[in-house]
């Protein structure tokens, strides 16, 4: 199993560009959620998907779109990116009942907005 | 509403040195405690867990106690290893709940 997967690994991007990050999950998990992670900040959720075709909004959910159109993937969209959106962002994945009721988590996308 | 506040970092010790990474939870009722572990270029991988007052979380050496009374989830290891060198974030999450609530991470460098 490849777990949780995260393309691409690093973008840069100007300010105004759009660009779609990929989730990809290959445990059947019926949970997704996108982090970003901010020096001094932790970790904040964005968005989240309890199943496929549904999406709900996070901590900080401004600027940011989502899709989950298929169980195993979920999708995060920047429209008109910003400087603000600097920052690494996390992919995680679970399913509740199960006994670690844990997230496992995708290695990371470093996105630089100029 | 929901917070986890852990102590700052970052944090040096030389190795066998003993560990403590202080976390206290805001939350109602009774939520799950997690520690997480970040080691460079990686995503978060479980440490350890526990679910209710009194449970103790272990894993690779490192424990921590879920504390009602002081609404706390320490994380301690006896004797650390330059491998433990890594970010170390604390979270909560309701068990009627979907989100995870993160601290801000610790950073430990251990030293041969």
């Amino acid at each position: 199993n490849a777990g949780v997967t995260q393309t691409p690994k690093f973008r840069v991007l100007k300010t105004g560009q759009s660009m779609t990050l990929l989730c990809a999950q290959d445990m059947n998990h019926e949970y997704m959620y996108w982090y970003r992670q901010d020096p001094g900040m932790g970790l904040r959720l964005i968005h989240y998907s309890v199943g496929e075709g549904t999406t709900a909004k996070g901590e900080v959910p401004d600027g940011y779109n989502v899709s989950r159109l298929k169980k195993q993937n979920f999708l995060l969209g920047l429209e008109s990116a910003a400087p603000s959106q600097t920052s690494v962002y996390f992919c995680a994945s679970r399913t509740p009942g199960q006994p670690l009721e844990t997230q496992y988590f995708g290695p990371g996308t470093r996105l630089l907005v100029l | 509403g929901d917070s986890v506040t852990q102590m700052e970092g970052p944090v040096t010790l030389s190795e066998e040195a003993f560990l403590t990474i202080n976390c206290t939870y805001t939350a109602t009722g009774y939520p799950s405690l997690f520690w997480y572990v970040q080691y460079p270029g990686e995503g978060l991988q479980l440490l350890l867990k526990a679910t209710k007052a009194d449970d103790k979380g272990s894993n690779k050496g490192f424990e921590a106690t879920y504390r009602k009374e002081t609404t706390s989830f320490h994380l301690e290891k006896g004797s650390v290893q330059v491998s433990d060198s890594a970010v170390y974030f604390c979270a909560l999450r309701q068990n009627t709940g979907n989100q995870f609530y993160f601290g801000t991470g610790t950073s430990l460098t251990v030293i041969p």
